[in-house]
Order: structure tokens, then sequence, then C-alpha cells
């Protein structure tokens, strides 16, 4: 069965200091990897996504992630951290089985302060 | 487009009442989803549907029912609330079924069952 993990359900960073969410999955075949981010009291918003076409993915706000298959990893990363990137971030891999639902990370809530 | 719409926003149930969750959607998207969100446990899903018609059961099904009437609607149905069910519903929809498929998210419906 897929599944995700993400490593540390809280992160604080400084205005300005890089970002790093860990997001490690559990998959027997080539999976489809998503980040997710949740502002308080709002729906999830795709952040970015991998399909396979590329290793490293861009995303809205300035995030990115790499694919590293040998590591079964898909880390979220932001050079510089923003006030407003204060939010909830979910890693998530598309379910082969349930109708392609997606099977979600606990979630890691990100924390900026100046 | 609106997206994804879901109502109420938040409601207060007694144990035992029922209610029913609205998720409606204007993409013309086959395939919806419902997940429930509870603290530091990420999303899980609790039903899903792949077109007018057709539903299945996901991960926590239990004490909760959908119908799929149309393309745009897909209503959750709580029978017999129990304090279990407090938690923040999420309606999620996406164009078929491709893995590399975007999910798109409603507002979510926050239920606090008492």
């Amino acid at each position: 069965a897929q599944s995700v993990t993400q490593l540390g359900s809280h992160v604080s960073v400084s205005e300005g200091a890089l970002v790093l969410l860990r997001c490690n999955y559990s998959s027997s075949v080539p999976p489809y990897l998503f980040w997710y981010v949740q502002y308080p009291n709002q729906g999830l918003q795709l952040l970015l996504k991998y399909t396979s076409a590329a290793t490293l993915v861009k995303g809205i706000n300035g995030f990115e992630a790499e694919f590293k298959k040998s590591e079964t990893s898909f880390h979220l990363t932001k050079p510089s951290a923003h006030m407003s990137d204060a939010a909830e971030y979910f890693c998530a891999v598309s379910d082969d089985q349930a109708g392609t639902a997606l099977i979600f990370g606990k979630g890691t809530t990100l924390s900026v302060s100046s | 487009n609106a997206g994804v719409t879901q109502t109420p926003k938040f409601r207060i149930l007694k144990i035992g009442q029922s209610m029913t969750l609205q998720c409606t959607q204007d993409m013309n998207h086959n395939y919806m989803y419902w997940y429930r969100q509870d603290p530091g446990m990420g999303l899980k899903l609790i039903y899903y549907s792949v077109g007018a018609g057709i539903t299945d059961k996901g991960e926590v099904p239990n004490g909760y029912n959908v119908s799929r009437s149309t393309t745009e609607d897909f209503p959750l149905r709580l029978e017999l609330a129990a304090p279990s069910q407090t938690s923040v519903y999420f309606c999620a929809s996406r164009l078929d079924r491709g893995e590399g498929e975007t999910q798109y998210f409603g507002p979510g419906t926050r239920l606090l069952v008492l």
C-alpha cells in the first residue's frame, strides 16, 4: 500500500531563512506526488506536483521540490521564507486503487518569525 | 468558475441528529471525493465517485452515506451524528482518472457534534 511520511509536525524558521519540509513516500509503482498548502480556516491549494516529467519541480510562491527515487523522498524547499508562508503543508501521493484519491501525510505546520 | 463550493461553512449538531453536507463543482469534473481532516492526522478519504451514479467507500466510510445523481453534486449524509464525527470535511474534484491530475478542494465544512 502506498503511504507518505512527513518528518516533523512543526517547523519554525526566521524570515529570510531556508525552508525545508521533508516528505518520504512508499510506493511499489512510480508515484505521483503532490504538495498542498492550507492557510488557516481555508481549503487546500496545490503548490506543486511530480508527474515524472522532471525530477525538480517548481511551484507557486517560490517553492520547489526534488524527486529522489534512491531516497524515496520529495522534500519541499524555499530559499527565503516570508511571513506569508506560515501555514500547514501536506505531502500526498495518488492512490492507484481508490479512484486515484490522495493519500496524505499528517502535515507540517510552518511558523515564520521576524 | 466558482470551482468547488461547500455548504454550510460551520454547523453544530446534537448527538443522534442527521444532516447533509453539500458539495457542488462547476468544472464538469468526473471524479469527486469527500475527506475528513482531524488535527495532526492529515486528511482521510471517506467516499469517492468516478461519475454520476457511481460511488465507493474510502478509508473511513462508517457513519456516512453519499449519492451522486448529477455530475455537479456530491452530498455527504450523516444519519446519526456522533462526537467522533466532529471534524472538518473537505470535498474535492478532478477531471478524470489520470493519476497526475490535480484535485481541487472546496473551502471545507467545520462540524461540531455535542
